[in-house]
């Protein structure tokens, strides 16, 4: 079984629509999460990272965290052509050797002009 | 300027043959990552660098040997590559243990 699961769509929506990507994990001694958006032939790029359960918000996207459930999820509200990306949740330890983050499939999503 | 650099962005090469992959970073950050993507976009964490000191060493054949000549770069040398060596290989670097990872923009390895 993976430490992090995430569905790898792909996701279709039109423009406007909000869009909620999730991620569940196994490993209860991850305590830092993290949203990432790739876009093709480029490296990861940092959306949201949050250390607690509860809600952050910045802008249009909403990273929500429920340690209990084990399971993250990332909302991105208004959705536009340009947000047509790869999300990858990822997850770490923290501590010097716990660094390492541990990553989702990543989600294809599209987003229908 | 970019944050996290690496060279080259594309490699195509042999079977067999032995390449290295460089790094660099300009965010001063202490730790440095090199992680594997393969076809299906899943990122696996190879090795990491802490002021170039060896502090994760995942289950990675030893025909690839990482070396961090200073705090700023790492660098990636993979001896007789092998097809399933064929992926996009990033750098990440990051401040401390408990902040995020900022990544370059891959360098994608072929091997013919």
């Amino acid at each position: 079984q993976k430490e992090v699961e995430q569905d790898p769509g792909p996701l279709s929506v039109p423009e406007g629509a909000i869009v909620s990507l999730n991620c569940t994990y196994s490993n209860s001694a991850f305590q830092y999460f993290m949203w990432y958006r790739q876009y093709s032939r480029k490296g990861p790029e940092l959306l949201m990272y949050t250390y607690s359960s509860g809600n952050k918000e910045d802008g249009r996207f909403t990273a929500q965290v429920d340690k209990s459930s084990k399971y993250i999820s990332l909302f991105i509200r208004d959705s536009q052509p340009s947000d047509s990306a790869t999300y990858l949740c990822a997850m770490s330890r923290g501590g010097t050797s716990g660094s390492r983050l541990t990553f989702g499939e990543g989600t294809q999503l599209t987003v229908n002009p | 300027d970019t944050a996290v650099s690496q060279t080259p962005k594309y490699l195509v090469t042999q079977m067999g043959n032995d390449k290295s992959i460089k790094c660099e970073q300009n965010l001063g950050h202490d730790t440095m990552y090199w992680y594997k993507q393969d076809s299906k976009k899943f990122l696996k964490i190879m090795f990491s660098y802490n002021n170039k000191e060896l502090i994760i060493n995942e289950t990675v054949p030893n025909r690839f040997s990482p070396k961090s000549p200073d705090k700023a770069h790492l660098n990636l040398h993979i001896n007789s590559l092998e097809l399933g060596d064929s992926a996009v290989y990033f750098c990440a670097t990051g401040n401390r243990a408990d902040q995020p990872q900022h990544f370059g923009d891959g360098t994608r390895l072929s091997i013919l």
